[in-house]
């Protein structure tokens, strides 16, 4: 069990450039899950794949933020025209079938926004 | 909507202490309960979980229990170590659909030696 993983772990742009992220679940796993963490909070719910399938968006993600999950393997979120306050811990979690189950979430991408 | 409330940290122990750190939802419907920790430079960690009312979900030494008629699911172990010392989040998935996740905002532990 490989666990999670994302990658990059960490990314600096400059304010204006485009940055994409990228998520490897657990094999298993066709749940697949984004979430946002900012400074001294809980994560936040940005968008929700079921399979290759995006079944869900939060409000959050705004015109500028886009996920794929291609085949229903692993899944891209792609951030346009950063702004500073895109700065944040992006993490992915997947989880199997069926429900409520547990998530397994990645070490997450820091996306610093200059 | 549905959410979360953690108490509010830093709490800061000394090693062999007993820790309580407090969590309250509000949800429509009877939603699973999830403890996470995250060390530093880590990612978030499945602690311990419960998925009904009475419920007690134990890892680690660490303990909570699913209280339906008070909606708490608080964190408690009896006795910190050093190696505790990390940011724990409670929190709170769906009932049905995507079964996301509601956090709360998460409270710092530091356990002094």
């Amino acid at each position: 069990d490989t666990g999670v993983s994302q990658d990059p772990r960490h990314k600096i742009t400059k304010r204006g450039q485009n940055v994409t992220f990228r998520c490897d679940p657990i094999s298993e796993h066709n749940r697949l899950y984004w979430y946002r963490q900012t400074l001294g909070q809980g994560p936040e719910f940005l968008t929700y794949f079921q399979n290759e399938a995006q079944l869900e968006k939060s409000r959050l993600l705004s015109d500028r933020f886009s996920a794929e999950r291609p085949k229903g393997s692993f899944s891209t979120l792609e951030i346009q025209r950063t702004e500073q306050g895109d700065s944040a811990m992006y993490l992915c979690a997947s989880s199997v079938p069926g429900g409520p189950y547990e998530q397994y979430f990645g070490p997450g991408t820091r996306l610093t926004v200059t | 909507g549905d959410s979360v409330t953690q108490m509010e940290g830093p709490v800061t122990l000394s090693e062999e202490a007993f820790l309580t750190i407090n969590c309250t939802y509000t949800a429509t419907g009877y939603p699973s309960l999830f403890w996470y920790v995250q060390y530093p430079g880590e990612g978030l960690q499945l602690l311990l979980k419960a998925t009904k009312a009475d419920d007690k979900g134990s890892n680690k030494g660490f303990e909570a229990t699913y209280r339906k008629e008070t909606t708490s699911f608080h964190l408690e172990k009896g006795s910190v170590q050093v190696s505790d010392s990390a940011v724990y989040f409670c929190a709170l998935s769906e009932t049905s659909g995507t079964y996301k996740y509601i956090f709360g905002t998460g409270t710092r532990l530091k356990v002094l030696a």
